[in-house]
């Protein structure tokens, strides 16, 4: 079983639309959980960390569920923009900052 | 503005070639990491350093090895590349943010690397 597993999608929705993402972990002790983003070609880059009592940023929301082991990202409104892999992101809890990276969800948002 | 380079963005060698690939942060952080990403397989974490000389192995460490002589440049050496070493390979340097535990890595733009 992978660390951290999500569903590679695509997931194709149309402007405007509000869309979900899970992930879920296996690692029950992990404490640090990220999304990053990573367009085609690019590297990645951090969208938002995700705390316990969830948190938002614009039309990101990122809700963490510990005793499911699961994370979320919901994205509102969606742009053209948003166009992007979204990579669920956790920490291995060894004492470092060894993150665990799950391969992504691909999200395609047509006009 | 956090910026992390990497040598070459484009790569062709032949097996059995030395490899070197060259990552350099300009943000004074203590940790670097090198990656490699594959189709399916996302991100895994060959090497990483926490201070200079200081180097731990990641979870697929085998036919690499790295060196950090200096805070800013972290290199990942391939002794002798072989086929199954073609990939995009991610450096990243982190910031720990005082007082809330939280972390950001921030990634170079990567090294396609085909080995033939």
């Amino acid at each position: 079983r992978k660390e951290v597993e999500q569903d590679p999608g695509p997931f194709n929705v149309p402007e405007g639309a509000t869309v979900a993402f899970n992930c879920t972990y296996s690692n029950s002790a992990s404490q640090s959980f990220f999304w990053y983003r990573q367009d085609c070609r690019k590297e990645p880059k951090l969208l938002m960390s995700v705390y316990s009592s969830g948190n938002e940023d614009g039309r990101f929301t990122a809700q963490l569920n510990r005793a499911s082991q699961y994370i979320s990202l919901l994205i509102r409104d969606s742009k053209l923009s948003d166009s992007a892999t979204y990579l669920c992101v956790v920490n291995s809890n060894t004492g470092f900052q060894k993150l665990v990276f799950g391969t992504g969800t691909r999200l395609l948002v047509s006009p | 503005d956090v910026k992390v380079t990497q040598s070459s963005r484009y790569l062709v060698k032949r097996t059995g070639e030395k490899v070197f690939l060259e990552c350099v942060q300009d943000m004074d952080h203590e940790n670097m990491f090198w990656y490699r990403q594959d189709p399916g397989l996302g991100l895994r974490l060959i090497y990483f350093s926490y201070d200079v000389k200081m180097k731990e192995k990641g979870d697929i460490p085998e036919g690499y090895s790295v060196s950090r002589e200096k805070k800013e440049r972290f290199s990942l050496i391939l002794e002798s590349a072989s086929t199954n070493q073609t990939s995009m390979y991610l450096c990243a340097s982190s910031l720990i943010y005082p007082g809330t535990g939280t972390y950001e890595q921030y990634f170079g733009p990567g090294t396609r690397l085909t080995v033939t």
